[in-house]
């Protein structure tokens, strides 16, 4: 069946180290997206991409890093840098057309936790 | 940036009643989605609206988007238990495709 995949569903991290989260979709989508959510904050758009080999910031993108090499797998990258990484993390796809107005499709999301 | 906010924050309704959420934005909506999640899942889709006026309903959920595309709501008539969780608004503010922001979510409780 068509879907998103994000995994791994847990992860645990010590404090310093990188770790990558991963997203793939067999939606034929063009557009990608990372969000963060944290209890009473909604989600907040980390990184976003319209196309292969292209991604733009969102509002919260400092001590996270992305890549879009090929059109299914979006992996998002949490860093040492970033300060408060501990959270649940959302990856979602949408079509992409004039209008611009295709729905996300999510998938059931990471939840990273620092100790 | 786009902000959307949504109110109430947290709602607890007894079974059989009808509610509405409500979702601003301080921009032009260019394409408005409602999501419903329970806590720590994904998002699953309700609805999504396009044009001044729209509006559209799935069994017992309503959702309106004004004239102006800046306001909408979500209306849910007969509360049930299985409506229990978090409704979210997301929008794009601006044509083509461009990133989707989320309000900061509404809590809903059902008691039976």
């Amino acid at each position: 069946d068509g879907g998103i995949t994000q995994s791994p569903k847990y992860l645990f991290r010590k404090e310093g180290q990188n770790v990558t989260l991963s997203c793939e979709q067999n939606l034929n989508h063009d557009a990608m997206y990372w969000y963060r959510q944290d209890p009473g904050q909604g989600l907040r758009l980390i990184y976003y991409s319209q196309i292969v080999n292209d991604f733009q910031k969102g509002d919260i993108a400092e001590g996270y890093s992305v890549s879009r090499e090929k059109k299914e797998s979006f992996p998002l990258t949490v860093t040492s840098a970033q300060k408060n990484p501990t959270a649940f993390y959302l990856c979602a796809s949408s079509t992409r057309d004039t209008s611009g107005t295709g729905e996300l499709f999510f998938g059931e999301g990471s939840r990273l936790t620092v100790l | 940036s786009q902000e959307l906010e949504q109110s109430p924050q947290s709602l607890i309704v007894q079974e059989g009643k009808n509610l509405t959420i409500n979702c601003t934005s301080s921009k032009t909506l260019y394409g408005l989605y409602w999501y419903k999640q329970k806590y720590g899942e994904g998002l699953i889709f309700l609805m999504m609206l396009q044009k001044g006026g729209e509006e559209k309903s799935h069994e017992k959920i309503t959702a309106k988007l004004d004239e102006k595309k800046q306001q909408s709501s979500l209306h849910i008539t007969a509360s049930q238990p299985s409506h229990a969780g978090i409704y979210l608004c997301g929008g794009r503010n601006s044509g083509g495709y461009q990133k989707v922001t989320f309000g900061i979510g509404t809590k809903l409780q059902v008691i039976p």
